[in-house]
């Protein structure tokens, strides 16, 4: 079965532009979560969508906004880029919502490397 | 809010040697605990979880944990280390205080594992 895919793998873009990067979840999996990873650090929390509905939202500026569609694929979008946007952006997805199955495991795809020039 | 600390931003073992990387949380109510492994241009693959059933954990890889509530850890071993166990490794606790939360990850800064032969 495949896995999280996220596309694209690579993408330059220069500051001000906006740009918007794509998840498929695991097959049957309805819950999708964003995060960033800048490098040498973690991974933080940008968004979680469970069955289209916007679940969480970590500590990012309004330019970040995200959706997912009926099929449970997601799309994460971001304005106004700036040098600080840099960064892995990781989708990963669980079979369950993990706001009540705390111990589901969350499945993360290879990222979309995002460069800012 | 829970949070977790990876003590040593790099270890680095001889192939054969025991592998120890370090995790220690903070949280308020029993914890939710994972291992993460990262190798080069790719995104996090679950090694184990700690969802209470056990202390000691058992994950892929021949990688094992075990809780201790006592120290408030979450160490990763592996009695013999290979060199394809090179990456860097992240522990993660998932968010959970009940009510509004929602079960995102919190990520430790993540500790690089060398091997050399």
């Amino acid at each position: 079965d495949a896995g999280v895919t996220q596309s694209p793998t690579h993408l330059i873009k220069t500051r001000g532009q906006h740009v918007t990067l794509r998840c498929s979840p695991i097959s049957g999996h309805k819950s999708v979560s964003w995060y960033q990873q800048v490098l040498g650090q973690g991974p933080q929390f940008i968004f979680q969508y469970y069955e289209k509905e916007e679940r969480g939202r970590g500590n990012f500026p309004d330019r970040f906004s995200a959706r997912q569609f009926p099929n449970y694929s997601s799309e994460l979008n971001v304005n106004a880029l700036l040098l600080g946007d840099s960064a892995l952006y990781l989708c990963a997805s669980s079979s369950r919502w993990t706001g009540f199955h705390y111990n589901q495991p969350q499945h993360f795809g290879d990222g979309t490397r995002l460069s800012i020039l | 809010a829970q949070s977790v600390t990876q003590l040593g931003s790099h270890v680095s073992v001889s192939e054969g040697a025991l592998v120890l990387l370090r995790c220690n949380y903070s949280s308020s109510v029993p914890p939710y605990l994972f291992w993460y492994v990262q190798y080069p241009n790719q995104g996090l693959q679950l090694l184990l979880k700690y969802t209470s059933a056990a202390t000691l954990v058992k994950g892929i890889n021949g990688f094992e944990a075990e809780f201790k509530k006592s120290e408030t850890s979450f160490h990763l071993t592996k009695p013999s280390a290979h060199m394809s166990d090179a990456a860097e490794y992240f522990c993660a606790v998932s968010d959970y205080a009940g009510g509004t939360s929602y079960g995102k990850l919190t990520f430790g800064q993540g500790t690089i594992l060398t091997v050399h032969p």
